[in-house]
This record gives structure tokens, sequence and C-alpha cells, in this order.
């Protein structure tokens, strides 16, 4: 079974420019989440969706970073503009969450490394 | 608000010594907890997990058990090998929101 997947693995960019970070989620799960991963803040939750709703947003450090879920199979996460404090890496997951079992388990892609310059 | 607090790291161990990474967390009601493992340039997956109070999750010759009264879950394993060299994180979850929160990831390195 394919597990999240997640593009670009890799992107360098320059300040300023337009990043688009993008995921796959496992099919059938209700659950997506983005998070970030730097030395200095270990991992970060930016957001996560239900149900392609947002739910939870308090994470996005800035008005510069949007996500969108248009369907259960597809999200994105924007940057504009990027900075270079946002090189980090980027990770999506989804989970589907068993009612009576408390949450599910996540299964996270293998990240998306940014480096703006 | 909810956290979660490992030990720092780096840990260096030899191989077959023990293994102890500790965790505490802060949460309201009663969240799983989990045990994450990450290998160098992969993303996270999962090691054990416990979902009520004296649960012990296991795998991979590793064990975590849910003490309540502690607030604690912390990673043992008895003998480690080289091939557990990674970064481990604890994180508990929300029944009610479904979201994780993570430590900071402890790195262990196993020399042969």
């Amino acid at each position: 079974d394919a597990g999240v997947i997640q593009s670009p693995r890799h992107e360098v960019t320059e300040m300023g420019q337009e990043v688009t970070l993008r995921c796959k989620p496992i099919s059938g799960h209700d659950y997506l989440f983005w998070y970030r991963q730097t030395m200095m803040r270990g991992l970060e939750l930016l957001i996560y969706f239900n149900n392609n709703v947002p739910i939870d947003d308090s994470g996005m450090p800035e008005d510069r970073f949007s996500a969108k879920m248009p369907n259960a199979s597809f999200s994105t996460l924007k940057i504009q503009p990027s900075e270079p404090r946002d090189s980090a890496v980027y990770f999506c997951a989804s989970s589907f969450r068993t009612s009576g079992t408390g949450t599910g388990e996540l299964f996270f892609g293998e990240g998306s490394r940014l480096t703006v310059l | 608000g909810d956290s979660v607090t490992q030990m720092e790291g780096p840990v260096t161990l030899s191989e077959e010594a023990c293994l102890t990474i500790n965790c505490t967390y802060t949460a309201t009601g009663y969240p799983s907890l989990f045990w994450y493992v990450q290998y160098p340039g992969e993303g996270l997956q999962l090691l054990l997990k416990a979902t009520k109070a004296d649960d012990k999750g296991s795998n991979k010759g590793f064990e975590a058990t849910y003490r309540k009264e502690t607030t604690s879950f912390h990673l043992e394993k008895g003998s480690v090998q080289v091939s557990d060299s990674a970064v481990y994180f604890c994180a508990h979850g929300s029944s009610n929101t479904g979201k994780l929160i993570f430590g900071q990831g402890t790195t262990l390195q196993v020399k042969p």
C-alpha cells in the first residue's frame, strides 16, 4: 500500500518566492496534519484537518503560511513570500481515528526539505 | 497547556548497553501515549503506544509503561544495537482533538 506521499522532497528557493508543498494522504484516512521540523524548535504542529476541514491552525506561524485541503486525497501548504527562517523539513501525516480507542496512529510522509536562501 | 518533555540528547551507548529515555507529559484528561522513531532522512514511524494507565507498549525489544501517577512514559530497551541509532520522539494524543503533541526528540547513537 502507498504511504503518505509528499512533494517535492527537496526545494531550494530564494527569499520572497512562493513555495507550495504537496501531500497525498493514505486513502481512507480522515485526519491530515502538517508539521515543521527544525533543529531549534523540534517538531511543531502547524495545522490539521478532519474530513478536509481545518480544525486547528493555531500553529501556523504567520499569515505568510496557508494550507488547503480541497479533497480527501490532496493538501497543500503554501508560503508566500518565503523567508530564510522558513527553512525546515515539512512533514505531512495522516491518520484514521478508530472510535473508542482514542487517537489513531499517525503515518508520516518522508518530508519536504525546504531551503530559502 | 499540554506538553511533552523528553530527556535531552544526544545519548551515546555501546552496543548491548541498556537504554532508558525519559518522557513526562502534561495533559488534560487521559491521553494515549506514543513513541515514534525517525531514522536519518526519513519521516517518523510509530514504535509503540499505550492507550490507558498501566498499559505497556512494546515493539522490537523496546518497552514503555503508561504511568498515570507520575505522568511518565519512559522508553526502555535491555540491549541496544547499532541499528537502533535514530531520533526518538515521545508524544501524547487527545481523544477529543485527534492531534498529537510531540516532545523535542532524543538522538540515540549506538557505537559498535
